[in-house]
């Protein structure tokens, strides 16, 4: 969606390799959330952030909630190739008054051996 | 326990078709959210339902309406299909309602083929 901006489109690294996806809001944000999913499948819940600060790690994987810059980051530490796939970020946001969940268009990641 | 299972996997119909895809969610989860990917628009949230009554709903028209029965499982419904609905539907499934505030579980996908 145009309010959620999502950077960058696509990454390839070398294995063992650290990255850092973005996510931008231009409204504010109520929740943020983090999925990854396999070409063509569903999608598989990472993590959820709330408050301003927030940080969540998972195995290899961290996100940080910025509420003042509406940003979250999602930093994988030595990348691995069952990394590969397309990272989403969803928020609730306020348009027109009332909270809806939007999503940005993705991250394809490649991990290259 | 069992993952959310969505039926049919695969389906192909025709402009001006009404079409009906199934989710069953994991058992204990009482909500239901439908969601549509196309390569164009993203992930677009369409609907939640929880305890059989729609809690939240994304911008999408008429022509697409769901419903979740007393034992959890929904269904949702597009009439009049149109070319651009052809996409991959998703359903998840998670304990309580909230407009993505819950950990989901997620189907495999409707991929849903209009001609």
């Amino acid at each position: 969606s145009q309010e959620l901006e999502q950077s960058p489109q696509s990454l390839i690294v070398q294995e063992g390799k650290n990255l850092t996806i973005n996510c931008t809001s231009s409204k504010t944000l109520y929740g943020l959330y983090w999925y990854k999913q396999k070409y063509g499948e569903g999608l598989i819940f990472l993590m959820m952030l709330q408050k301003g600060g927030e940080e969540k790690s998972h195995e290899k994987i961290t996100a940080k909630l910025d509420e003042k810059k509406q940003q979250s980051s999602l930093h994988i530490t030595a990348s691995q190739p069952s990394h590969a796939g397309i990272y989403l970020c969803g928020a609730v946001i306020l348009i027109q008054g009332a909270q809806k969940l939007v999503f940005g268009q993705g991250t394809r990641l490649t991990i290259n051996p | 326990k069992a993952g959310v299972t969505q039926t049919p996997r695969y389906l192909i119909k025709t402009r001006g078709q009404q079409v009906t895809l199934s989710c069953s969610p994991i058992s204990g989860h009482r909500s239901v959210s439908w969601y549509q990917q196309t390569p164009g628009q993203g992930l677009q949230f369409l609907f939640e339902y929880f305890s059989e009554t729609q809690r939240n709903k994304g911008n999408f028209p008429g022509r697409f309406s769901g419903r979740q029965f007393s034992n959890s499982r929904s269904e949702m419904n597009v009439s009049t299909l149109e070319l651009g609905d052809s996409a991959l539907y998703l359903c998840a499934s998670s304990y309580n309602y909230g407009l993505g505030g819950n950990e989901q579980f997620f189907g495999p996908g409707t991929r849903l083929t209009v001609l």
